[in-house]
């Protein structure tokens, strides 16, 4: 089975930087996924990591450590419309896509 | 191309009643999905389906049944709701691109499910 453990809030300013970490325990492993999602709306892709290292994709980037069963999300140049949850989702090995979702981190961003 | 919708956005059931939540995508994917969200559980697999004609449990499936008739379509029913089932519902699609990217799913809107 996949044990994803992530932070469950977290508060951060406007204009700065946040990382969030998720870590994972798994049976099988194909790659991590980070999605964002709105109060009251549907979760949105945002990252997918299957390798080792940083995938940066404009204010948002996405690191992943496969051996340490480690990931993190930096989002930069904090925006009031970044105040969202963030999910980490681990892609499992079997034949079709079974993703398993953490609990989330619900990132406020204050001015 | 809508994406995915889902029908209908909220209901409420008493308990024993019964009812069915569709889901409809318009991008030709295999894979199909049916979650429930719920505070503090993150979002749980409820049953999935790879392609028109199969379907498969997921890690939450007792109380719900699922069918897919058609590819673009994905149905989840409950025979007989309870308070438990009192959640956000969300249907998921994904396609597979053979190893050359992410196979993000898109997800629906949501259904807001209340049992009374």
């Amino acid at each position: 089975g996949q044990n994803i453990d992530q932070p469950t809030e977290m508060t951060a300013t406007e204009g700065a930087i946040v990382q969030i970490n998720c870590t994972y325990q798994t049976s099988g492993f194909n790659g991590l996924f980070w999605y964002q999602q709105h109060a009251g709306e549907a979760p949105t892709f945002l990252s997918y990591n299957v390798l080792d290292g940083l995938e940066e994709k404009g204010r948002f980037s996405s690191f992943l450590s496969r051996s340490k069963g480690y990931s993190y999300l930096l989002l930069k140049e904090l925006q009031m419309k970044d105040s969202a949850s963030y999910l980490c989702a681990v892609e499992g090995q079997g034949g079709y896509q079974k993703v398993t979702f953490g609990t989330g981190t619900k990132l406020q961003v204050i001015p | 191309n809508a994406g995915v919708t889902q029908t209908p956005k909220f209901r409420v059931l008493k308990t024993g009643q019964s009812m069915t939540l569709l889901c409809a995508q318009d991008m030709n994917h295999e894979y199909m999905y049916w979650y429930r969200q719920d505070p503090g559980m993150g979002l749980r697999l409820i049953h999935y389906s790879v392609g028109e004609g199969t379907t498969a449990k997921g890690e939450v499936p007792d109380g719900y049944n699922v069918s897919r008739l058609k590819k673009q379509n994905f149905l989840l029913g409950l025979e007989s709701a309870a308070p438990s089932q009192t959640s956000v519902y969300f249907c998921a699609s994904s396609t597979w691109t053979g190893g050359l990217g992410s196979n993000e799913q898109f997800f629906g809107p949501g259904t807001r499910l209340t049992v009374l």
